[in-house]
């Protein structure tokens, strides 16, 4: 979905590397959030931000960072890559609707660590 | 812990058969629900809402079911066409804590149609 871009698309990395990967939104939504997607474990979330100054932890938050620089741009950090880190990572966006809260997600970047 | 899950992981039908997809949780709380379609080398699309006051709700040759009594959600799609073969996760939005609520995926289901 182009109202939701993500860079980049792909990289491949060596372990212990700082990687950052990228989300912008044009939706003006103000929740944003970051997936991790593996085979056969579906999406779990990473972190989750409602607003630029507001930053939650997801399930799966030990070795990531973010930062919410602006309304429209979340990114993620991986401070030091490991192997088991390789993965899809997606990011989504959504309205503050509470329980209607759809997310609408971008097309992905595929990590992978050496 | 609260679960959303899939009954069958694949799924392979006919082009124009039509095909069911089905999801349980478990969150008897939980007060949305959400299919995503996924075609491969992208992100989860949104296909269709229903809330729980709502056994039923159609879209265009979608149609959603839940039957809270046992807890579970399907997604029927009409004349299934090639252009359908994805993966598909059903996903509950469960509250959370104060007004937030959290969207919980399942595992997805593939489904493969065939010419």
């Amino acid at each position: 979905d182009a109202d939701v871009t993500q860079t980049p698309r792909n990289r491949i990395t060596k372990t212990g590397k700082r990687i950052m990967l990228e989300c912008s939104q044009t939706k003006g939504h103000d929740r944003m959030y970051w997936y991790r997607q593996d085979p056969g474990l579906g999406l779990r979330l990473i972190y989750y931000s409602f607003d630029v100054k507001d930053i939650n932890k997801g399930e799966i938050s030990d070795g990531y960072s973010v930062s919410r620089q602006a309304q429209a741009k979340f990114s993620l950090s991986l401070e030091s890559a490991i192997p088991n880190q390789t993965a899809l990572y997606f990011c989504a966006t959504s309205d503050e609707r509470g329980v209607t809260d759809t997310q609408y997600f971008g097309p992905g970047t595929r990590l992978t660590v050496l | 812990g609260e679960s959303v899950g899939l009954h069958l992981p694949t799924l392979s039908v006919q082009e124009g058969d039509n095909s069911i997809i089905n999801c349980a949780y478990s969150n008897s709380a939980s007060d949305y629900f959400i299919w995503y379609k996924q075609e491969s080398g992208k992100g989860p699309q949104f296909i269709i809402d229903i809330r729980s006051n709502m056994d039923k709700r159609q879209g265009q040759r979608v149609t959603v079911l839940l039957n809270k009594t046992v807890k579970h959600l399907s997604l029927q799609i009409a004349a299934t066409q090639p252009g359908d073969s994805a993966v598909y996760f059903c996903a509950e939005n469960g509250y959370s804590g104060g007004s937030n609520y959290k969207l919980t995926f399942g595992k997805g289901t593939l489904l493969t149609v065939n010419p």
